[in-house]
């Protein structure tokens, strides 16, 4: 079966930092892209991050770029989402998401149920 | 990177269509094939309906068909059912690695 999930969510205080992971498993992660999709409480869907399979493609939305970094690692199946310098209005249940196929960009096809990231004093 | 334009609402019967569009520029839906449309229910994760425009992952039902003209895409839904109501999202690739999402439909079946 094909899954994902989050972890690293939690409570911050502004201005300090977290890392999100994702384990994936069920497919060949190397094959394929993945992201970041984040949801603000009773909001809209707000595509955060994106890494190509190799890495060599790296897309940042502009409202967390310059204090977020997307990585990942092959040898552990996971995808991490470094954040800094956070700011109330990045509190939102953050998505990792699996593209459909091989390239980037494409349909995100899998999703995992989310971590939740409060940022509040 | 600005968001896509969706209208908030949309609504319909019971076996009728209805037909949500997602408005960008010629930078992101114009200007590419990579663009698709997710259907969220409260409390879930969205689930892909329409990619490339107008394809179909397997297991979504035909009733769902995407369009694209210009810098409009279009999703429509045939033969309204009550578990067709939802919010739905729209996305392209805005170029230089980057990814835009509509601000969201929420569709009521009536």
């Amino acid at each position: 079966e094909v899954q994902l999930v989050e972890s690293g969510g939690g409570l911050v205080q502004p201005g300090r930092s977290l890392r999100l992971s994702c384990a994936a498993s069920g497919f060949t992660f190397d094959y394929y892209a993945m992201h970041w999709v984040r949801q603000a409480p009773g909001k809209g869907l707000e595509w955060v991050s994106g890494i190509s399979s190799n890495s060599d493609r790296l897309g940042y939305a502009d409202s967390v770029k310059g204090r977020f970094t997307v990585s990942r690692d092959s040898a552990k199946n996971s995808l991490y989402l470094q954040m800094n310098s956070l700011r109330a209005e990045d509190t939102a249940l953050y998505y990792c998401v699996k593209e459909r196929g091989g390239t980037y960009p494409d349909a995100f096809d899998i999703w995992g149920q989310g971590t939740m990231v409060t940022v509040s004093s | 990177q600005s968001a896509l334009t969706q209208p908030p609402s949309a609504s319909g019967s019971p076996g009728q269509s209805v037909t949500i569009s997602c408005t960008g520029t010629s930078s992101d839906v114009g200007g590419y094939k990579f663009v698709s449309w997710y259907q969220q229910h409260p409390g879930k994760a969205p689930k892909l309906m329409i990619y490339e425009v107008t394809k179909r992952p397997s297991g979504v039902p035909d009733r769902f068909s995407g369009s694209k003209s210009g810098n409009t895409a279009s999703l429509t839904v045939s033969g309204l059912q009550a578990e067709d109501e939802a919010d739905y999202y729209c996305t392209s690739y805005a170029g230089t690695n980057n990814v835009v999402f509509g601000g969201g439909t929420k569709l009521t079946v009536l």
